[in-house]
């Protein structure tokens, strides 16, 4: 079962900034935070991940609260083609275990 | 093609016959995962391989699904005597291994009519 609990879905108005909560209450130690999304008839794909520290690409931003327990990510200005499935994971860090996909988050960023 | 390569792209099989679902991973990707999706669901894990062995195949619904990668990169799934219920997109993912990201297929729609 999956570790995470995310908002069944969420609207953006296009331009500006999604903020996409999840809550990983369970998480261990040894365990990162993934992020992929699913844009309808694809498949996912990896968005950004981090352990304790803030994380940012060219994608996305990841805020990880302090006791880990939480985590949000940013898409600082949302497009059209950002609207999917937006999944957040925990995974442990060694080895190659599977992601465990909950049913995530359903963004609509509405023009 | 630089990405992970799922064939067919779309199946369709009656009740009872047998099919296979092959993927092709990105070339030195020792890692190799299958999850199958039904529809308004995230992806369930169904087994993944590191190297040609099967590393954790604990999502194998059961005996009729089996999954093999001989040489290391390609796998193929198989799924025997198929139900209506095995209807689904079949997701292939490969991965350098460690932590790093996992790189996904487009999928394999199958309908079992």
């Amino acid at each position: 079962d999956a570790k995470t609990t995310q908002p069944t879905s969420m609207d953006c108005a296009e331009g500006r900034a999604a903020n996409l909560p999840c809550n990983h209450s369970t998480i261990s130690g040894n365990e990162y935070v993934y992020w992929y999304r699913q844009i309808h008839s694809q498949g996912p794909q990896y968005i950004i991940h981090g352990l304790k520290n803030n994380e940012t690409n060219e994608m996305a931003s990841l805020i990880i609260t302090e006791d880990r327990k939480s985590s949000t990510l940013i898409l600082p200005h949302a497009t059209l083609r950002d609207t999917a499935v937006y999944y957040c994971i925990v995974r442990p860090f060694s080895g190659n275990t599977p992601l465990v996909f909950g049913k995530g988050t359903r963004l609509s960023v509405i023009a | 093609g630089a990405g992970v390569s799922q064939t067919p792209s779309n199946k369709v099989t009656e009740k009872g016959k047998y099919v296979e679902l092959r993927c092709d991973p990105i070339s030195g990707h020792t890692a190799l995962y299958w999850y199958r999706q039904s529809l308004g669901q995230g992806p369930e894990f169904l087994i993944y391989f590191q190297g040609t062995g099967a590393a954790d195949d604990s999502g194998l619904p059961n005996d009729r699904f089996f999954a093999v990668r001989p040489e290391g990169s390609v796998s193929t799934l198989k799924i025997q005597r198929t139900e209506r219920g095995d209807s689904a997109v079949y997701l292939c993912a490969s991965s350098p291994g460690g932590p790093g990201e996992l790189f996904f297929g487009e999928g394999s729609r199958l309908t079992v009519l």
